[in-house]
Protein backbone atom coordinates (compact mmCIF):
# COMPACT_ATOMS: atom_id res chain seq x y z
CA UNK A 1 0.00 0.00 0.00
CA UNK A 2 1.54 3.64 -1.11
CA UNK A 3 -0.81 5.41 -0.22
CA UNK A 4 -2.25 8.03 2.34
CA UNK A 5 -6.07 8.31 3.03
CA UNK A 6 -8.21 10.31 4.92
CA UNK A 7 -11.51 10.34 5.75
CA UNK A 8 -14.04 11.84 5.41
CA UNK A 9 -13.75 13.55 2.01
CA UNK A 10 -16.22 16.24 2.73
CA UNK A 11 -17.33 17.66 6.08
CA UNK A 12 -19.56 20.16 6.96
CA UNK A 13 -19.81 21.33 10.22
CA UNK A 14 -21.45 23.97 12.61
CA UNK A 15 -19.62 26.18 14.69
CA UNK A 16 -20.25 24.03 18.27
CA UNK A 17 -19.81 20.63 16.71
CA UNK A 18 -17.15 18.83 17.22
CA UNK A 19 -15.55 16.23 14.78
CA UNK A 20 -12.62 14.51 13.87
CA UNK A 21 -10.51 13.86 10.56
CA UNK A 22 -8.47 10.70 10.01
CA UNK A 23 -5.76 10.07 8.18
CA UNK A 24 -4.02 6.55 7.49
CA UNK A 25 -0.50 5.33 5.90
CA UNK A 26 0.71 1.68 5.86
CA UNK A 27 3.89 2.34 4.12
CA UNK A 28 5.97 2.17 7.50
CA UNK A 29 6.23 6.26 7.51
CA UNK A 30 7.32 7.20 10.75
CA UNK A 31 6.26 11.11 10.54
CA UNK A 32 2.98 12.48 9.91
CA UNK A 33 1.64 16.37 9.02
CA UNK A 34 -1.16 18.32 8.79
CA UNK A 35 -1.58 21.04 6.18
CA UNK A 36 -4.96 23.27 5.93
CA UNK A 37 -5.24 24.56 1.97
CA UNK A 38 -7.01 27.46 0.96
CA UNK A 39 -8.34 28.18 -2.59
CA UNK A 40 -5.48 29.02 -4.91
CA UNK A 41 -3.02 28.98 -2.17
CA UNK A 42 0.08 26.70 -1.31
CA UNK A 43 -0.55 24.00 1.89
CA UNK A 44 0.41 25.48 5.25
CA UNK A 45 2.17 23.81 7.66
CA UNK A 46 -0.02 22.76 10.89
CA UNK A 47 1.67 19.90 13.04
CA UNK A 48 4.26 17.41 12.18
CA UNK A 49 5.12 14.27 14.53
CA UNK A 50 8.02 12.23 14.37
CA UNK A 51 7.95 8.57 15.79
CA UNK A 52 4.14 9.27 17.40
CA UNK A 53 5.02 12.10 19.23
CA UNK A 54 4.26 16.10 18.19
CA UNK A 55 7.27 17.74 17.22
CA UNK A 56 6.50 20.95 15.37
CA UNK A 57 2.74 22.95 16.39
CA UNK A 58 2.72 26.03 13.89
CA UNK A 59 1.10 28.41 16.56
CA UNK A 60 -2.05 27.09 14.99
CA UNK A 61 -5.58 27.93 17.60
CA UNK A 62 -6.33 24.97 20.33
CA UNK A 63 -9.42 24.66 18.64
CA UNK A 64 -7.46 22.04 16.59
CA UNK A 65 -6.25 19.38 18.57
CA UNK A 66 -3.64 16.56 16.76
CA UNK A 67 -3.47 13.25 18.25
CA UNK A 68 -1.21 9.89 16.71
CA UNK A 69 -2.48 6.88 18.25
CA UNK A 70 0.21 4.92 16.22
CA UNK A 71 2.55 5.52 13.75
CA UNK A 72 -0.11 4.69 11.46
CA UNK A 73 -2.83 7.02 12.05
CA UNK A 74 -3.29 10.62 12.35
CA UNK A 75 -6.14 12.24 14.00
CA UNK A 76 -7.35 15.50 13.74
CA UNK A 77 -10.33 16.69 16.24
CA UNK A 78 -11.87 19.87 15.63
CA UNK A 79 -13.96 21.91 18.10
CA UNK A 80 -15.77 25.13 17.76
CA UNK A 81 -14.18 26.56 14.74
CA UNK A 82 -15.00 29.96 12.49
CA UNK A 83 -16.10 29.92 9.27
CA UNK A 84 -12.60 31.16 8.33
CA UNK A 85 -11.67 27.66 8.96
CA UNK A 86 -13.23 26.11 5.78
CA UNK A 87 -9.95 24.64 3.45
CA UNK A 88 -9.24 21.60 2.28
CA UNK A 89 -7.07 20.01 5.07
CA UNK A 90 -4.16 17.70 4.01
CA UNK A 91 -2.49 14.56 5.67
CA UNK A 92 0.93 14.08 4.70
CA UNK A 93 3.75 11.12 5.57
CA UNK A 94 7.24 10.37 5.18
CA UNK A 95 9.90 7.86 6.22
CA UNK A 96 10.92 10.39 8.75
CA UNK A 97 11.23 14.00 10.05
CA UNK A 98 14.49 14.09 7.31
CA UNK A 99 17.43 15.18 7.32
CA UNK A 100 20.27 16.21 5.73
CA UNK A 101 20.96 12.63 4.78
CA UNK A 102 17.42 11.68 3.59
CA UNK A 103 15.71 14.56 2.30
CA UNK A 104 12.41 12.04 2.45
CA UNK A 105 9.41 12.74 -0.14
CA UNK A 106 6.18 13.52 1.61
CA UNK A 107 3.53 11.98 0.11
CA UNK A 108 -0.09 13.51 0.46
CA UNK A 109 -3.65 12.19 1.43
CA UNK A 110 -6.91 13.27 -0.73
CA UNK A 111 -7.68 15.67 1.75
CA UNK A 112 -10.76 16.69 3.11
CA UNK A 113 -12.65 19.39 2.09
CA UNK A 114 -13.81 21.03 5.38
CA UNK A 115 -16.89 23.66 5.71
CA UNK A 116 -18.10 25.48 8.69
CA UNK A 117 -21.03 27.12 9.02
CA UNK B 1 12.51 32.37 8.61
CA UNK B 2 12.39 30.97 4.72
CA UNK B 3 10.59 32.75 2.14
CA UNK B 4 10.26 31.25 -1.26
CA UNK B 5 8.52 33.32 -4.08
CA UNK B 6 7.43 31.55 -7.30
CA UNK B 7 6.61 33.14 -10.74
CA UNK B 8 4.46 33.42 -13.04
CA UNK B 9 1.83 32.79 -10.91
CA UNK B 10 -0.19 32.19 -14.60
CA UNK B 11 1.13 30.55 -17.57
CA UNK B 12 -0.76 29.87 -20.78
CA UNK B 13 1.62 27.69 -23.54
CA UNK B 14 0.34 25.92 -26.36
CA UNK B 15 0.81 22.16 -26.75
CA UNK B 16 4.14 21.35 -27.50
CA UNK B 17 5.40 24.66 -26.21
CA UNK B 18 7.97 24.25 -23.18
CA UNK B 19 7.12 26.26 -20.01
CA UNK B 20 9.03 27.02 -17.33
CA UNK B 21 8.32 28.43 -13.57
CA UNK B 22 10.83 29.95 -11.31
CA UNK B 23 11.64 30.35 -7.52
CA UNK B 24 13.88 31.68 -5.21
CA UNK B 25 14.41 31.31 -1.39
CA UNK B 26 15.90 33.21 1.10
CA UNK B 27 17.82 31.17 3.73
CA UNK B 28 20.71 30.00 2.13
CA UNK B 29 20.70 26.81 4.47
CA UNK B 30 17.43 25.21 2.09
CA UNK B 31 19.09 21.60 0.89
CA UNK B 32 16.35 20.45 -0.72
CA UNK B 33 14.04 21.79 -3.56
CA UNK B 34 10.69 19.36 -4.55
CA UNK B 35 8.31 20.37 -7.16
CA UNK B 36 4.56 19.21 -6.48
CA UNK B 37 1.77 19.38 -8.86
CA UNK B 38 -2.01 19.83 -8.28
CA UNK B 39 -4.51 19.10 -10.29
CA UNK B 40 -7.88 20.52 -9.12
CA UNK B 41 -9.47 19.17 -6.61
CA UNK B 42 -6.41 16.74 -5.68
CA UNK B 43 -3.54 16.08 -3.69
CA UNK B 44 -0.33 17.48 -4.16
CA UNK B 45 2.06 14.95 -5.93
CA UNK B 46 5.57 14.94 -6.30
CA UNK B 47 7.32 15.28 -9.88
CA UNK B 48 10.78 15.85 -9.33
CA UNK B 49 13.34 17.48 -6.70
CA UNK B 50 16.61 18.42 -6.48
CA UNK B 51 19.42 18.30 -3.63
CA UNK B 52 21.53 21.17 -2.71
CA UNK B 53 24.42 19.18 -4.16
CA UNK B 54 23.18 18.89 -7.76
CA UNK B 55 23.07 21.57 -10.50
CA UNK B 56 20.51 19.92 -12.76
CA UNK B 57 18.02 16.87 -12.59
CA UNK B 58 15.91 15.48 -15.74
CA UNK B 59 12.87 13.05 -15.65
CA UNK B 60 11.89 12.52 -19.19
CA UNK B 61 10.10 15.97 -19.94
CA UNK B 62 10.15 17.29 -17.17
CA UNK B 63 14.13 18.94 -15.42
CA UNK B 64 14.77 20.94 -12.24
CA UNK B 65 17.76 23.67 -12.24
CA UNK B 66 19.20 24.84 -9.23
CA UNK B 67 21.54 27.82 -8.74
CA UNK B 68 22.58 28.08 -5.07
CA UNK B 69 24.65 31.39 -5.65
CA UNK B 70 21.63 33.26 -6.70
CA UNK B 71 19.35 31.05 -4.21
CA UNK B 72 16.69 30.02 -7.34
CA UNK B 73 15.46 26.89 -8.87
CA UNK B 74 13.64 26.48 -12.10
CA UNK B 75 11.00 24.23 -13.62
CA UNK B 76 11.25 23.21 -16.99
CA UNK B 77 8.79 21.11 -19.15
CA UNK B 78 9.17 20.45 -22.50
CA UNK B 79 6.73 19.21 -25.07
CA UNK B 80 3.71 20.15 -22.89
CA UNK B 81 0.97 18.38 -23.29
CA UNK B 82 -3.09 18.93 -21.97
CA UNK B 83 -2.72 16.42 -19.29
CA UNK B 84 0.02 18.83 -17.67
CA UNK B 85 -2.10 21.77 -17.12
CA UNK B 86 -2.59 22.29 -13.28
CA UNK B 87 -0.92 23.87 -10.38
CA UNK B 88 2.35 23.39 -9.82
CA UNK B 89 4.05 24.59 -6.49
CA UNK B 90 7.89 24.72 -5.90
CA UNK B 91 9.28 24.13 -2.09
CA UNK B 92 12.55 24.13 -0.07
CA UNK B 93 13.87 22.98 3.23
CA UNK B 94 16.53 22.81 5.18
CA UNK B 95 16.50 19.22 6.20
CA UNK B 96 18.27 18.37 9.03
CA UNK B 97 18.57 21.88 9.80
CA UNK B 98 17.05 24.49 12.17
CA UNK B 99 13.22 24.29 11.10
CA UNK B 100 13.27 21.02 9.22
CA UNK B 101 10.01 21.93 7.42
CA UNK B 102 8.99 22.33 3.78
CA UNK B 103 8.02 25.94 3.12
CA UNK B 104 6.26 26.29 -0.47
CA UNK B 105 6.09 28.98 -3.21
CA UNK B 106 2.78 30.19 -4.46
CA UNK B 107 2.25 28.16 -6.97
CA UNK B 108 1.65 28.47 -10.76
CA UNK B 109 -1.16 27.85 -12.85
CA UNK B 110 -0.35 26.40 -15.95
CA UNK B 111 -2.80 25.20 -18.70
CA UNK B 112 -1.67 23.95 -21.65
CA UNK B 113 -4.20 25.24 -24.84
CA UNK B 114 -4.10 22.12 -27.02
Amino acid sequence: DTEVTQTPKHLVMGMTNKKSLKCEQHMGHRAMYWYKQKAKKPPELMFVYSYEKLSINESVPSRFSPECPNSSLLNLHLHALQPEDSALYLCASSQDEGSARTFNEQFFGPGTRLTVL
Amino acid sequence: GENVEQHPSTLSVQEGDSAVIKCTYSDSASNYFPWYKQELGKRPQLIIDIRSNVGEKKDQRIAVTLNKTAKHFSLHITETQPEDSAVYFCAASDYGGATNKLIFGTGTLLAVQP
